[in-house]
């Protein structure tokens, strides 16, 4: 079965400091990996990951693909108290026309 | 117009009440999505269109679900004879290709009681 699982599901950290989000995936024919930001509304878009773009960076949002390994980080560095959202990460696959999301990493950020 | 739009944002319906749901797709987007997101969950797929046809529809949960987007544009989800169950945040998405960065709208969160 088709699957995308994030971790943590859950991350405190203090303003300033570095996080690492995870998603691993389990699709055939791999296509896309988007990184999304929730607050309390919609879903933002970050990044699309492809074969021909494994690394994107904005800021202080980085993302890598590792397509040997089925996963991909999202980094963020310095935080800030506006970091604080949901972290979701949707995978798109040949032979369908969804994305697959995980379940997502809530991510606080104290000042 | 600059970004999905979707109507209403909040919904309350009495069980066996009719909704219908209406999103706004941005312009030029080929590929439209509709979503379902429980509390705490991430997006579940419904349904998806490729300008006006229906490709896929395998995420439907009843037959009480229906999803049309007859000029390839503006699209509706309508629920009929909504259950408790049904409760959820309705998201619509766009994509300028099949496969591309999808853009998400702010939603339309329903409460049956």
């Amino acid at each position: 079965e088709d699957k995308v699982v994030q971790s943590p599901l859950s991350l405190v950290v203090h303003e300033g400091d570095t996080v690492t989000l995870n998603c691993s995936y389990e699709v055939t024919n791999f296509r896309s990996l988007l990184w999304y930001k929730q607050e309390k509304k919609a879903p933002t878009f970050l990044f699309m990951l492809t074969s021909s773009g494994i690394e994107k960076k904005s800021g202080r949002l980085s993302s890598i693909l590792d397509k040997k390994e089925l996963s991909s980080i999202l980094n963020i560095t310095a935080t800030q108290t506006g970091d604080s959202a949901i972290y979701l990460c949707a995978v798109y696959y040949s032979g369908t026309y969804k994305y697959i999301f995980g379940t997502g990493t809530r991510l606080k950020v104290l000042a | 117009g600059a970004g999905v739009s979707q109507s209403p944002r909040y919904k309350v319906a009495k069980r066996g009440q009719d909704v219908a749901l209406r999103c706004d797709p941005i312009s030029g987007h080929v590929s439209l999505f509709w979503y379902q997101q429980a509390l705490g969950q991430g997006p579940e797929f419904l349904t998806y269109f490729q300008n006006e046809a229906q490709l896929d529809k395998s995420g439907l949960p009843s037959d009480r679900f229906f999803a049309e987007r007859p000029e390839g544009s503006v699209s509706t989800l309508k629920i009929q004879r909504t259950q408790q169950e049904d409760s959820a945040v309705y998201l619509c998405a766009s994509s300028l290709v099949p496969g591309g960065g999808a853009f998400f709208g702010q939603g339309t969160r329903l409460t049956v009681v």
